[in-house]
């Protein structure tokens, strides 16, 4: 099991609502990148996070959006919510400045909207 | 732009073959190569990379990857399944310098016994 631990492991949504997702990096770890998982598919990169600034984006709207704290765990905001937005949502950390470096992953949180 | 396929959806074979899954990218310049495997409902495992050295990279589980520069390939592979192998697969890529890490679709490995 990696240190990276997301909360909550499942929620469920009506259309139109606001979410919130929070993850805790490994120690360590100034990195954070956010990913969406549809089923039966790959994970999709949403944006990374380094000290507190975002530092790169995916093809995602901008109801998509994104902090990190100092203590660099971070959150997920998505707004508007729409039924294709339900996913597993996967947050990564790594050392930050490292290319080469694998991601530590979180468990995830599998978001349901209805 | 980045890019990783894996063309395979699923992939067969009886516990105690050897196994071969298969991925194949694209970047502009030097690729960062991973492989990760993900067990249900769960997040994803790192198994083993390629940065540069060696083509024939050793990982965990007694996995290991072939890179192929003229072939832009990175399979990975496995003397002996296990049943306990039976998970899906993610080749992913990223390229040097870059922040985004690109995977691809996935393969299901399923282990017969």
């Amino acid at each position: 099991e990696t240190g990276v631990t997301q909360s909550p492991t499942h929620l469920i949504k009506t259309r139109g609502q606001q979410v919130t997702l929070r993850c805790s990096s490994q120690s360590g770890h100034n990195t954070v990148s956010w990913y969406q998982q549809a089923l039966g598919q790959g994970p999709q990169f949403i944006f990374q996070y380094y000290r507190e600034e975002e530092n790169g984006r995916g093809n995602f709207p901008p109801r998509f959006s994104g902090l990190q704290f100092p203590n660099y765990s971070s959150e997920l905001n998505v707004n508007a919510l729409e039924l294709d937005d339900s996913a597993l949502y996967l947050c990564a950390s790594t050392p930050g400045g490292s290319w080469n470096t694998e991601a530590f992953f979180g468990q995830g949180t599998r978001l349901t909207v209805v | 732009a980045q890019s990783v396929a894996q063309p395979e959806d699923q992939v067969n074979v009886a516990e105690g073959n050897p196994l071969t899954v298969k991925c194949t990218y694209s970047v502009s310049g030097n690729p960062y190569l991973f492989w990760y495997v993900q067990y249900p409902n769960r997040g994803l495992q790192f198994l083993l990379k390629y940065i540069t050295g060696d083509n024939l990279v050793k990982g965990s589980y007694g996995f290991e990857a072939e890179f192929n520069k003229s072939q832009t390939s990175f399979h990975l592979k496995k003397p002996s399944a296990l049943v306990s192998d039976s998970a899906l697969y993610f080749c992913a890529v990223r390229d040097e310098g870059g922040f985004k890490t690109i995977f691809g679709a996935g393969t299901r490995l399923f282990v017969k016994a």
